[in-house]
């Protein structure tokens, strides 16, 4: 069964920490994602990437940063949390060669106090 | 640039209603086309998809049909269930996007008994 995991279901911090939120995915796809999930916004792309080493900024990329060091793992980091980045994070990965679906983690729900 | 407009909820439903969820596409190319679900509590996962025109995509008794010549792809079922209630999300993917998918902001459906 494919799989895209995400390391945190639930995740507190406090203003100006610097947060790590991990996605691995098992299907050797090139592509990775991570969005935000807000009520009445939808899903809004934050970073891609295409193959490890690389990234795309996507629709709201500002105060993120992404890594993918390996193919499999997609990192995304919030160098400063703040209050307004309290959200849902999704990860997602799809085969890059088809215009296919992409699979998507069970998300985490991140606060910032 | 490419975009979907999906309904707006929240949609409320009595079990073994007919449901249709309304979506429309802006796309310059020849789009692939998916509906998504999310249950609460879950990231997304694909309800189904249509890579053509005149293709109908269905799954659990839900079907969309994609219609070039009035640029939609609605989502309907003709008798709802209770676990049918969650986010749906109407996306699509083209040339023109490269490896973007678009969403829609999601339709909320909750079914009652």
């Amino acid at each position: 069964d494919v799989k895209v995991t995400q390391s945190s279901r639930y995740l507190v911090k406090r203003t100006g920490e610097k947060v790590f939120l991990e996605c691995v995915q098992d299907m050797d796809h090139e592509n990775m994602f991570w969005y935000r999930q807000d009520p009445g916004l939808g899903l809004r792309l934050i970073y891609f990437s295409y193959d490890v080493k690389m990234k795309e900024k996507g629709d709201i990329p500002e105060g993120y940063s992404v890594s993918r060091e390996k193919k499999e793992r997609f990192s995304l980091i919030l160098e400063s949390a703040s209050t307004n980045q309290t959200s849902m994070y999704l990860c997602a990965s799809r085969n890059g060669l088809t215009y296919n679906e992409q699979f998507f983690g069970p998300g985490t729900r991140l606060t910032v106090l | 640039g490419d975009s979907v407009t999906q309904m707006e909820g929240p949609v409320t439903l009595s079990e073994e209603a007919f449901l249709t969820i309304n979506c429309t596409y802006t796309a310059t190319g020849y789009p692939s086309l998916f509906w998504y679900v999310q249950y609460p509590g879950e990231g997304l996962q694909l309800l189904l998809k249509a890579t053509k025109a005149d293709d109908k995509g269905s799954n659990k008794g839900f079907e969309a049909t994609y219609r070039k010549e009035t640029t939609s792809f609605h989502l309907e079922k003709g008798s709802v269930q209770v676990s049918d209630s969650a986010v749906y999300f109407c996306a699509l993917i083209s040339s023109n996007t490269g490896n973007q998918f678009y969403f829609g902001t999601g339709t909320s459906l909750t079914v009652i008994p």
